[in-house]
């Protein structure tokens, strides 16, 4: 069972709109948690990094929370664009470096 | 200052053949990280180096090898291709260890016939 759940799978929004994508995870103990957005045919780009002590943290339109008590973590995104349009990627980092990816979230922003 | 960039853009091998994938990562980073990411299996670690040093691995066969130069330019060797292997490979660097922000090149598509 994969370590990292990712929801959902795929998602349609009009633009303009917010939306939050959702992460839980099993990893323990944990050391890091990130997201990433990846556009089709391009490598992915970090986001947000968040380690066990973060609640929250920011990046331009891109909000993402953590609760390490509950293992999940959600990613916000306001007033949605066209370029939102990719697949968003939650890993987890545990102490001993090992990484576990969800599958990803394919947003679609539709004007 | 330029992105990381991987050689080649894509390649097409048969089952049994070797091959070898380029990474050179953003000036003054000495972190880089492999991955392979498959429609199936989504993004799979590989492994990281630094300083010329393999510093975390993940679970691959020992088919999948890779090596840092002085220059903290890498390289990832796949031997004895399977069709399976069919992937992009992402190469990611960042300053000094793989816990700061990664930088991810464009990746390489290799197809396995």
């Amino acid at each position: 069972k994969n370590q990292v759940e990712q929801s959902p799978q795929s998602l349609i929004i009009l633009e303009g709109k917010n939306c939050t994508l959702q992460c839980n995870y099993t990893v323990s103990p944990f050391s890091n948690l990130r997201w990433y957005k990846q556009d089709t045919g391009r490598g992915p780009v970090s986001l947000t990094i968040m380690t066990f002590s973060e609640n929250t943290k920011s990046n331009g339109r891109y909000t993402a929370t953590l609760d390490a008590d509950t293992k999940q973590s959600s990613l916000h995104i306001t007033a949605s664009q066209l370029s939102d349009s990719a697949s968003y990627i939650c890993v987890v980092r545990s102490n001993d470096y090992k990484l576990s990816f969800g599958a990803g979230t394919t947003v679609t922003v539709r004007a | 200052k330029a992105g990381v960039t991987q050689t080649p853009r894509y390649l097409i091998k048969t089952r049994g053949q070797q091959v070898t994938l380029s990474c050179s990562p953003i000036s003054g980073h000495r972190s880089v990280s492999w991955y392979q990411q498959t429609p199936g299996q989504g993004l799979q670690f590989l492994f990281e180096y630094f300083s010329e040093t393999q510093r975390n691995k993940g679970n691959f066969p020992g088919r999948f090898s890779g090596r840092q130069f002085s220059n903290s330019r890498s390289e990832m060797n796949v031997s004895t291709l399977e069709l399976g292997d069919s992937a992009l490979y992402l190469c990611a660097s960042s300053l000094n260890t793989a816990e700061e922000t990664q930088y991810f090149g464009p990746g390489t598509r290799l197809l396995v016939l």
